[in-house]
């Protein structure tokens, strides 16, 4: 098992540009997560999806969408990145009895 | 709403001390708890969790947890730090039913020989 990947790992932005952060998982888990680590911060949820089909915002929504386009894959897209959204990514995904399995992230930088 | 407090962003120990990471939480019923560790440039991994059966909970590297409702506390010790242990540990709580876990800001570990 690969558990949760992400691509790409590393990305740099010019403000205004756009990207999509992939996350696949393995393990069948229904329910899937993007959140951002900021330094001093902790993780902040941007958005979730309970189980394919369904998507939901999170504490950090705004700047972003997600497409759960199956029960594997959740992507997050940034349509005009800001320098605000200089972050590292992080997919997960919640497994047995509610752990979450979290990918290697994404480093993102805005310029 | 639930909410996660991690007393510290670091605590700085010695090699061979304890190491002790606060954890405090805030919810209606007794939740999930979690601690998970991160280390450098990686995802985070679980560390241990609490699911309502035995109160003190063993997780991976010797690290143990102690669920105390009367406190609503679940603070991680290790009775002997070692270098690799180094890293940032997050406690989070997550009541059964609700999709969304609370994660507190973390606390830096560091381990000095």
């Amino acid at each position: 098992n690969a558990g949760v990947t992400q691509t790409p790992k590393f990305q740099v932005l010019k403000t205004g540009q756009s990207m999509t952060l992939q996350c696949a998982q393995d393990m069948n888990h229904n329910s899937m997560y993007w959140y951002r680590q900021d330094p001093g911060m902790g993780l902040r949820l941007i958005y979730y999806s309970a189980s394919e089909g369904t998507t939901d915002k999170g504490e950090v929504p705004n700047g972003y969408n997600v497409s759960r386009l199956n029960k594997r894959e959740f992507s997050l897209r940034l349509e005009s990145a800001a320098p605000s959204q200089t972050s590292v990514y992080f997919c997960a995904s919640n497994g047995d009895q509610e752990t979450q399995y979290f990918g290697p992230g994404t480093r993102l930088l805005v310029l | 709403a639930q909410s996660v407090t991690q007393l510290g962003s670091h605590v700085s120990v010695s090699e061979g001390a304890l190491v002790l990471l606060r954890c405090n939480y805030s919810s209606s019923v007794p939740p999930y708890l979690f601690w998970y560790v991160q280390y450098p440039n990686q995802g985070l991994q679980l560390l241990l969790k609490y699911t309502s059966a035995a109160t003190l909970v063993k997780g991976i590297n010797g690290f143990e947890a102690e669920f105390k409702k009367s406190e609503t506390s679940f603070h991680l010790t290790k009775p002997s730090a070692h270098m690799s242990d180094a890293a940032e540990y997050f406690c989070a709580v997550k009541k059964g039913g609700s999709y969304i876990p609370t994660f507190g800001r973390g606390t830096s570990l560091i381990v000095h020989p």
